[in-house]
């Protein structure tokens, strides 16, 4: 089964620490996708990244970056420099291969970046 | 170019009426989603659709749910009749492909009294 765990429920930081937020996700799939979203506190969901399960290139996006390893399961968000308006609530989630659409979503990582 | 749009975006109501939610996806996508997102169990998917057709509603809560897609641009989902605990942020999402990405609506934020 399907399983997407965001062990941090709350992190703190002052602003332009990083900070890395931490995913792990469990399939028997070979071919999946994972994702990214932020919802701020307005409340809509933000796409942030997409990547397939058949690139672990890392990728960076300014101050975001995200490390993909299959060997530990891990689809890590990193925020370099942080700032006030990053306070969100961050989404890891999981899509299956083939024709398959449904997401699954972690718990979520609430991350209240303080000036 | 519009995102997806959702109506209501508040809705409360008292507990036995009935409540329909309204979705209309991005232009040119195939596939559209209806999640639940509440405290206690998080995002989860109710029910979503390829080209109109309903492919997965293993997560409708109930019977009480129901959602339809008459035609590319529109689907609404539906409580009949609703109950304190169908409280919650209701998304909808479309992709171009199932397995593509998915983009949200903003959500309609329903209180049921």
């Amino acid at each position: 089964a399907q399983k997407v765990t965001q062990a941090q429920t709350e992190i703190s930081v002052v602003e332009k620490e990083d900070v890395t937020l931490d995913c792990v996700y469990e399939t028997r799939d070979t071919t999946y996708y994972l994702f990214w979203y932020k919802q701020p506190p307005s409340g809509e969901l933000v796409f942030l990244i997409r990547r397939n399960s058949f690139d672990e290139q890392n990728e960076i996006s300014g101050r975001y970056s995200w490390n993909f390893q299959k060997s530990t399961s891990s689809f890590n968000f990193t925020i370099t420099a942080s700032q006030v308006v990053d306070s969100a609530v961050y989404f890891c989630a999981q899509g299956r291969g083939g024709s398959q659409g449904n997401l699954i979503f972690g718990k979520g990582t609430k991350l209240s970046v303080k000036p | 170019d519009a995102g997806v749009i959702q109506s209501p975006r508040h809705e409360v109501t008292e507990m036995g009426q009935e409540v329909t939610l309204r979705c209309k996806p991005i232009s040119g996508h195939n596939s559209l989603f209806w999640y639940r997102q509440t405290m206690m169990r998080g995002l989860e998917l109710l029910i979503y659709f390829n080209n109109n057709v309903p492919i997965d509603d293993s997560g409708m809560p109930e019977d009480r749910f129901s959602a339809k897609m008459p035609n590319a641009s529109f689907s609404t989902l539906k409580i009949q009749p609703s109950e304190p605990r169908d409280s919650a942020v209701y998304f909808c999402a479309s992709s171009f492909l199932a397995r593509e990405t998915q983009y949200f609506g903003p959500g309609t934020r329903l209180l049921v009294l």
